[in-house]
């Protein structure tokens, strides 16, 4: 059982470049989680998704985009890649809330991305 | 190296003592608080949780207790061993799926 996986798990990217980071989780989640890590900080949410077929925007949500097109898989895209997406990015996924009670995330390893 | 956790608080301990970490949640309606636990070049990982019509909880070797009289959160781990020295985080969430991160503690744990 692999959990919550992430592809690639390091990338350096010059400005301007498009790339898409892709998370995968076999644990049949329904929900699923982007996050950016950045020195001193926090975790702060990109996008997340309650289901295949739809997306929604967290704290941080200029300058990505996503798309949860199966069940399982959640992709992160950046467009146009800016220095200050430097960062290391974690996926999660999650369950529904039955009767409205919360239940943790899981992470993966995440993805370290460098924009020079 | 690992970049995360420059500038964390720090707490150090001896091998062997009992550790706590707080946490200051900042909404007075948040519903659910969860520890994270984060090793240097991994993703955070699941330690225990507690919702909020509960003042404690135990897990094995770790003890979560809410104070949501002054919005406190602390996370107890007893007999602390070097394995445990990591980057902590607490989340509080409030009527939804969405977790607020805290911005971490780093336990070092010394011989």
């Amino acid at each position: 059982n692999a959990g919550v996986t992430q592809t690639p798990k390091f990338r350096v990217l010059k400005t301007g470049q498009s790339m898409t980071l892709l998370c995968a989780q076999d644990m049949n989640h329904e929900y699923m989680y982007w996050y950016r890590q950045d020195p001193g900080m926090g975790l702060r949410l990109i996008h997340y998704s309650v289901g295949e077929g739809t997306t929604a925007k967290g704290e941080v949500p200029d300058g990505y985009n996503v798309s949860r097109l199966k069940k399982q898989n959640f992709l992160l895209g950046l467009e146009s890649a800016a220095p200050s997406q430097t960062s290391v990015y974690f996926c999660a996924s999650g369950h529904l809330r039955p009767g409205g009670v919360n239940q943790p995330q899981h992470f993966g390893d995440g993805t370290r991305l460098s924009i020079l | 190296g690992e970049s995360v956790g420059l500038h964390l608080p720090t707490l150090s301990v001896q091998e062997g003592d009992n550790s706590i970490i707080n946490c200051a949640y900042s909404n007075s309606a948040s519903d659910y608080f969860i520890w994270y636990k984060q090793e240097s070049g991994k993703g955070p990982q699941f330690i225990i949780d507690i919702r909020s019509n509960m003042d404690k909880r135990q897990g094995q070797r770790v003890t979560v207790l809410l104070n949501k009289t002054v919005k406190h959160l602390s996370l107890q781990i007893a007999a602390t061993q070097p394995g445990d020295s990591a980057v902590y985080f607490c989340a509080e969430s409030y009527h939804t799926d969405k977790l607020i991160f805290g911005t971490g503690t780093r336990l070092q744990v010394f011989p």
